[in-house]
């Protein structure tokens, strides 16, 4: 079980938003703003889309955006496009022993 | 551009050994802290281990803590895991990967390398 909970699945159109939420407690996501997403297609290594929270790397679409409230914080992907389908990863940062948590990941389906 | 090159992997029986390696290129190695992470086939990411620029700093998952071992060599721009105790729930992609601050503190994986496959079986 792993120590972030995120939604198995998402889906939605090409052109809509969809929201993938990502649960933690306060000893990590509520406790930090470490907060960080990764995209990974089928047989790729993953990719780093939004980090400490709501800020994009270089080179990541601003479709891409992310947010925190409390100890949830979430991946919003607006004007869904074919190439979004993929896995998706929140990870923070903990005060646990294990320094770094990871969600058990979101399969995004565009329809 | 950032290139991070694992090695290392392979088939080992239960309770055996493997050192897994990482040649990093494109960025300067010393200044930042690096980690890594695995994900078992069909599964999510896991992080495994992280060690501070100047491994000073060192952090492993509980479940790694006693049996995997982290280490780097800023002047080959490597990055190492000795992994013992091998369990066959130890199977899956390791993936090295860098972060984008110098200490452990945070934690960004900016650039992830391509993996390499440890398979633990008789």
């Amino acid at each position: 079980q792993s120590a972030l909970t995120q939604p198995a699945s998402v889906s939605g159109s090409p052109g809509q938003s969809i929201t993938i939420s990502c649960t933690g407690t306060s000893s990590d996501i509520g406790g930090y703003d470490y907060v960080s997403w990764y995209q990974q297609h089928p047989g790729k290594a993953p990719k780093l889309m939004i980090y400490d929270v709501s800020n994009r790397p270089s080179g990541v679409s601003d479709r891409f955006s992310g947010s925190k409230s409390g100890n949830t914080a979430s991946l919003t992907i607006s004007g869904l496009q074919a190439e979004d389908e993929a896995d998706y990863y929140c990870s923070s940062y903990t005060s646990s022993s294990t320094l770094r948590v990871f969600g058990g990941g979101t399969k995004l389906t565009v329809l | 551009e950032v290139q991070l090159v694992e090695s290392g992997g392979g088939l080992v029986q239960p309770g055996r050994s493997l050192r897994l390696s990482c040649a990093a290129s494109g960025f300067t190695f010393d200044d930042y802290a690096m980690h890594w992470v695995r994900q078992a086939p069909g599964k999510g990411l896991e992080w495994v281990s992280g060690i501070s620029w100047n491994s000073g700093s060192i952090g492993y998952a509980d479940s790694m803590k006693g049996r995997f071992t982290i280490s780097r060599d800023n002047a080959k721009k490597s990055l190492y895991l000795q992994m013992n105790s091998l369990r066959a729930e130890d199977t899956a992609l390791y993936y090295c990967v860098k972060d984008k601050h110098f200490i452990l503190t945070g934690g960004t994986f900016d650039y992830w390398g391509q993996g390499t496959l440890v398979t633990v079986s008789s």
